[in-house]
């Protein structure tokens, strides 16, 4: 079974500044995949980085990078100069390869960034 | 833009109706989609996986007579909350895994349906 774990519901950052969002995740599988997603107050599912087990680099996209510590299991969302339109809710996922396509969702952090 | 469309984008629905929901890939083919449950300030709950061609795969604790997935093609799943009430008022939103043409890897999803059933 996998497991997604998001520490902080909640989060405060100023603008410009820079902030990570924790998530660590729990899987016995080798091969896998974790994703970042961004979810406005419309609803939407909003695509940010993602990063395979395999990879040896931290991904990164633009404002957005991926601390990815294998050993620790952990995979941060860096984002930088964080501007307002980036509160938000912000969810890690992972998919296994060995159980399909489908997503584990954490339970997501709220960020707020204040002006 | 969107590669992923969901309709409607809302509804609201007296107890006892059935409503429907499409998912459609535009432009990839998705022989899989997925379809994801969320209560107001909780996490995407998965539902159940639809199979372009074969039954979907229904989570523990979903009702598959309650929840009927259709995936007619490689572009289109739908949901059907058959005899809705009001505990089924959520967020659904449906996803669908693009196939990889380079190093990243992504999966998109829907814009989502608030269903508000009265």
């Amino acid at each position: 079974a996998q497991k997604i774990t998001q520490t902080q519901p909640g989060m405060f950052v100023q603008e410009k500044e820079a902030v990570t969002l924790d998530c660590t995740y729990d899987t016995s599988d080798q091969s896998y995949g974790l994703f970042w997603y961004k979810q406005p107050s419309s609803g939407e599912m909003i695509f940010l980085i993602y990063q395979g087990s395999y990879d040896e680099q931290n991904a990164t996209e633009g404002r957005y990078s991926l601390n990815f510590q294998k050993a620790r299991k952990s995979a941060n969302l860096v984002i930088s100069a964080s501007q307002l339109g980036d509160s938000a809710m912000y969810f890690c996922a992972m998919r296994s390869n060995n159980a399909g396509n489908m997503l584990t969702f954490g339970g997501g952090t709220r960020l707020m960034v204040k002006p | 833009g969107a590669v992923v469309s969901q309709h409607p984008s809302w509804v609201i629905c007296k107890s006892g109706t059935s409503v429907k929901i499409e998912c459609r890939s535009l432009d990839f083919q998705a022989t899989t989609m997925f379809w994801y449950r969320q209560f107001p300030k909780q996490s995407l709950m998965l539902m159940a996986t639809s199979n372009e061609g074969s039954k979907a795969t229904y989570e523990q604790g979903v009702e598959k007579d309650k929840f009927l997935i259709n995936h007619a093609s490689l572009t289109l799943s739908t949901l059907t909350v058959t005899s809705a009430h009001p505990e089924d008022s959520s967020f659904y939103i449906c996803s669908a895994p693009r196939p990889r043409t380079g190093p990243k890897e992504t999966q998109y999803f829907g814009p989502g349906t608030r269903l508000l059933v009265l």
